[in-house]
């Protein structure tokens, strides 16, 4: 069966510096990976897909970046990390791109702090 | 601009009765919709989903309600449980684009 694994489940970091969360997904091939976030007070919010290594799209303009090093390993960063970075962030992988008959597995996700 | 909307952020319902929690959207276009479930400290899981082109799901416990005409989901859980509480997200699209999440509805079956 697939797993996705997600961590750190809660991080506190200063304003300013840097931001690496990393997503794995195991039992399945050439996935399609999501970085999602949930900011206070807001539903989900579609960050960035990638249908393959090295393949990154993004839906919204920021402060962060994303890579796919790996088929299966997902990564989203920050060079320096602000205020409004805080929020719940959460990988996800489905079996076909953004294909509503193809639902969102998701992981436990990250409770993120900018302090 | 909020195009799926859960107005309610809390619904209370006794053990044993029906839940109904409801979604309201504004894009036409939209040819898919889905109800995910959330426990605290863990990732949402995927419920139920309906297409465009049905008006109703079924899947045991749970039932997702389409009404095109009004831009309205519902999802109704009979009969509700204890295990049923949680944060239910209702979400949205079309075909190739991302998923539209609303905020959510948390929901507290009381025994």
């Amino acid at each position: 069966s697939q797993t996705i694994h997600q961590w750190p489940a809660t991080l506190v970091q200063p304003v300013g510096s840097p931001l690496s969360l990393e997503c794995t997904v195991e039992g399945t091939s050439n996935p399609n990976l999501y970085w999602y976030r949930q900011a206070a007070g807001r539903g989900l919010q579609l960050l960035f897909y990638s249908v393959g290594i090295g393949q990154i799209s993004s839906e919204v303009p920021q402060n962060l970046s994303a890579s796919r090093p790996q088929d299966r390993q997902f990564i989203l960063s920050s060079k320096k990390l602000l205020l409004s970075d805080s929020g719940f962030y959460l990988c996800a992988w489905s079996v076909l791109l953004l294909h509503a008959g193809s639902p969102l597995h998701f992981g436990n996700g990250t409770r993120l702090t900018v302090t | 601009d909020q195009q799926v909307k859960q107005n309610s952020p809390s619904l209370s319902v006794q053990e044993g009765r029906i839940s109904i929690l409801n979604c309201d959207y504004t894009n036409s276009m939209f040819d898919y919709f889905l109800w995910y479930k959330k426990y605290p400290a863990e990732g949402p899981t995927f419920l139920i989903s309906i297409s465009s082109i049905k008006d109703k799901n079924e899947d045991g416990r749970f039932t997702v309600f389409l009404n095109k005409s009004a831009k309205h989901l519902s999802l109704h859980i009979v009969p509700s449980q204890p295990g049923d509480s949680a944060v239910y997200f209702c979400a949205a699209n079309q075909a190739g684009t991302a998923l539209i999440f609303g905020k959510g509805t948390t929901l507290s079956v009381s025994s």
